[in-house]
């Protein structure tokens, strides 16, 4: 079993709406959740982090995290062009721990 | 503020050679991660530097090494390159803890012929 799982996608949403991206962990003394962006040909650049259950507000980006469940989500709403790109979940257990990402298009 | 550097931003090298990837944390910040990725894949974590010494390692052989200076910047060492090496290198830095992420150099593209 993969530490940090996500589907690789590609996920497509239209202009305006929400994207929902998510990602399950398998270590459970896991303590900071991470999500970054990366443009084809970029590095990945941070989003947001969480740390405690419950959701976490940035603009149009929200982190959910359930510990319970071992999952951690990110929402975008108003998806924009510009948005399309892939996230990658990471969590930290001493170093950051990545999933493959999921490539999102947003459609105009 | 100067973020994370990294040189060089592409490289060829032959199989079997060695090669030599540098990089710079950003200002304020201590510990050095190195990252290979893959095309389509995550990143995959090769070892973390602080205080001059590795203190973790990924799953990745021995003929991957580096170093950190005391300014905090950091090489990471390859040898006997093998085609699946070819890959974007990736340098992160943070703070000690890394608690709040870690801040990532654009990359060295090996490839290897």
């Amino acid at each position: 079993q993969k530490e940090v799982e996500q589907n690789s996608g590609p996920l497509s949403v239209p202009e305006g709406a929400i994207a929902s991206l998510n990602c399950t962990y398998s270590d459970r003394g896991s303590q900071s959740f991470f999500w970054y962006r990366q443009y084809s040909g970029k590095s990945p650049e941070l989003i947001m982090f969480i740390y405690s259950n419950g959701d976490k507000e940035d603009g149009r980006f929200t982190a959910q995290l359930n510990k319970a469940s071992q999952y951690v989500s990110l929402l975008i709403r108003d998806s924009q062009p510009s948005d399309s790109a892939t996230y990658l979940c990471a969590v930290w257990v001493g170093a950051l721990t990545f999933g493959s990402g999921t490539r999102l298009q947003v459609q105009p | 503020d100067a973020g994370v550097t990294q040189s060089p931003t592409h490289l060829i090298k032959t199989r079997g050679q060695q090669v030599t990837l540098r990089c710079s944390p950003k200002s304020g910040h201590d510990t050095v991660s190195w990252y290979q990725q893959a095309l389509g894949q995550g990143p995959q974590f090769i070892f973390q530097y602080y205080e001059e010494e590795e203190r973790q390692r990924g799953n990745f052989p021995d003929r991957f090494s580096g170093h950190q200076f005391p300014n905090y910047s950091s090489e990471l060492n390859v040898n006997a390159l093998l085609l699946g090496d070819s890959a974007l290198y990736l340098c992160a830095s943070s703070p000690r803890t890394g608690n709040y992420g870690y801040t990532f150099g654009s990359g060295t593209r090996l490839t290897v012929v």
